[in-house]
């Protein structure tokens, strides 16, 4: 069974950092880019960040340029982003997901809450 | 970036009923081997998103085959054949041939 299991999310202040992880099983998570999503309170799908899949290329929105970094560990098959510089618009659930080769899958994770308040 | 407008974005249905969801991207979303990423998922109450069709047409796996997606270039088009209760949620169109890739705003379906 595919699984990925996102951890790290919580209350952070602005300005404050945050690691966000995700865990993968039940498939072969070095093969595959992997990509985060986030969504706002009430509000739609964001695309935040994606990685090739050794790691060696990745692409950020322009929202949240300079501020995170995607990167992965696929010997724990785990992937990453870590948020710095935080605004109160950087609230909402975090999504990673995978979408296999050429979009041919779909995995995606419950989701991580963050919220950037003082 | 690509903007993806979806249309209507609020779409009662009565129950057994068909249902149609429109998407139009500001750009033609053919790639340069002629394959075209526009997807649509669906996303339920407190749920995760789910992706329904891949590539303009197909199921993905599980996906009841009332189900179906059509379009080309810049115009697609999301159906359900007969609404049931389950398919209350929100859907999204997105495009996965440009980057950034982006969603639609979202088109919630309820039954009236």
């Amino acid at each position: 069974e595919v699984q990925l299991v996102e951890s790290g999310g919580g209350l952070v202040q602005p300005g404050g950092s945050l690691r966000l992880s995700c865990a993968a099983s039940g498939f072969t998570f070095s093969s595959y880019w992997m990509h985060w999503v986030r969504q706002a309170p009430g509000k739609g799908l964001v695309w935040v960040s994606r990685i090739n899949d050794d790691g060696t290329y990745t692409t950020n929105a322009d929202s949240v340029k300079g501020r995170f970094t995607i990167s992965r560990d696929n010997a724990k098959n785990t992937l990453y982003l870590q948020m710095n510089s935080l605004r109160a618009e950087d609230t909402a659930v975090y999504y990673c997901a995978s979408f296999g080769t050429s979009w041919l899958l779909s995995y995606w994770g419950q989701g991580t809450l963050v919220t950037v308040s003082s | 970036d690509v903007v993806m407008a979806q249309s209507p974005l609020s779409l009662p249905v009565t129950l057994g009923q068909p249902a149609s969801i429109s998407c139009r991207s500001s750009q033609s979303l053919v790639n340069s081997d002629g394959s075209t990423d526009l997807h649509w998922f669906q996303q339920r109450p407190g749920q995760s998103p789910r992706r329904l069709i891949y590539k303009v047409s197909n199921r993905d796996s599980g996906v009841p085959d009332k189900f179906s997606g059509s379009g080309s270039g810049t115009d697609f088009t999301l159906k359900i054949s007969r609404v049931e209760a389950e398919d209350v949620g929100v859907y999204y169109c997105m495009q996965g041939t440009h980057w950034p890739h982006t969603f639609g705003q979202g088109t919630k379906l309820e039954i009236k």
